[in-house]
Formats: structure tokens, sequence, C-alpha cells
């Protein structure tokens, strides 16, 4: 089975912080994907990655900024961390470069900005 | 660019059927499903592709209409298992020839013995 794993299940950080969501996946999958979701706004694109080094911009991409050193590897980072980013946070990846495939999501992170 | 979704949201006796529909104003090249449990993950559905391929679920069925950019998701004689929130995704052309999926706000269905 394809696992998708995050760092933290719950995490709490205050305004102006550096964060750093972590997303690993162990199926040698192409691309690798951060949405973050809130309430009665279903799924946002933050940010997506077709490959190691390359990053795509999603919907949402102000106030945040993506890194994929190594292909299972895909992080998340909020430079100044600020209450409005507050929010549950699901990585993805799946495994076709040519085509959008079926993602498979981890457990997310609950992102708490004070 | 969200992909719209009707309802959004709808209580089902077991046993009966609801249909979930999903409209872009975007040319599609795919469109996708998902359903999320609370406090779950997201899961895959199904793909349907332009042409009409389609690819997953084997007790859920849908449908794309690929000149009206829509697809409807059919769940008939429904189960408590199928509680959750559904999700379409819609697959277009960002320009480049780079791809984007963007999901639409859910569905909430809710099935009640």
């Amino acid at each position: 089975d394809v696992k998708v794993t995050q760092s933290s299940r719950y995490l709490v950080k205050r305004t102006g912080e550096k964060v750093f969501l972590e997303c690993v996946q162990d199926m040698d999958h192409e691309n690798m994907f951060w949405y973050r979701q809130d309430p009665g706004l279903g799924l946002r694109l933050i940010y997506f990655s077709y490959d190691v080094k390359m990053k795509e911009k999603g919907d949402i991409p102000e106030g945040y900024s993506v890194s994929r050193e190594k292909k299972e590897r895909f992080s998340l980072i909020l430079e100044s961390a600020s209450t409005n980013q507050t929010s549950m946070y699901l990585c993805a990846s799946s495994l076709s470069l040519a085509v959008l495939d079926e993602q498979f999501f981890g457990p997310g992170t609950r992102l708490t900005v004070l | 660019q969200q992909p719209v979704q009707s309802p959004q949201a709808v209580i089902l006796r077991e046993g009966e059927d609801a249909v979930i529909n999903c409209s872009s104003s975007k040319a599609l090249y795919s469109v996708h499903w998902y359903r999320q449990k609370h406090g779950e993950a997201p899961v895959f559905l199904m793909i349907l592709l332009k042409g009409g391929e389609q690819k997953g679920h084997e007790k859920i069925s849908a449908s794309f209409n690929e000149k009206k950019q829509q697809s409807s998701l059919y769940l008939t004689a429904s189960q408590l298992s199928y509680s959750g929130t559904y999700f379409c995704g819609t697959e277009w052309d960002s320009g480049a020839g780079s791809y984007q999926l963007t999901f639409g706000k859910g569905t909430k269905l809710s099935v009640i013995p």
C-alpha cells in the first residue's frame, strides 16, 4: 500500500515564526501536492511538484514556499506564519508524470497559528 | 476556478439513491472524485477521462459530459458507509502544457438508518 506520512498531526506556532511541514511518500511517486482544507472551502491547492527540484504554483501560493530536494520528500514552508494560515494541511502524491492520476493523501497536519 | 458542486449537503435513508453534480467553467481533461470521512484523509473513488474512459470504484458510477464541462456522481442503494464529504476535482490546462487539478467545495452526504 502507498503510504504518505506527514511529520505532525497537530502543530501550534506563533505569529511570525517560520514553519516547516514535511511530507514523505514511500512509493516512488513523481507528483506531490500540498493542499489546505478549510470548512466550506474544500481542498485548495497551494503548490505541487512533478519532479525533484521542480515546483508549480497552485491556486493559493501566497505566503507559502516549497522544497523538493529528494523524490520522496516534499516540504511546505510558511516563511512568517500568520493567523490566517491556521488550517488543516494535506499532502498528497500520485504516480504518473504524464497524467494526473489517483492521488494518495496523508493524514493531515492541523496547524494553529496564535 | 473552483468547480461548483451541488447540492452542498444531502441526507438519505439507507437504500435511497443520490446524485452529486460538478460543473466547471473551464475546458476539462478529466474529472476526479474523492470521498472524505470525518477525521480522515480523502480517498480516491474514480477518474473520468476525456473520451469516455473511466477508472475506479465498482459500486459507484459517474458520468462526464465534456461539452458541458459537467460530471455527476451516482450513488445507488446507499449504505451507511457512503456517509462523508464528496469532492470533485477538475483537471484543466494551466498553460505551457501543465495540468492542474482543482477541487470543489464538497458535498456532505449523510446516510441514516
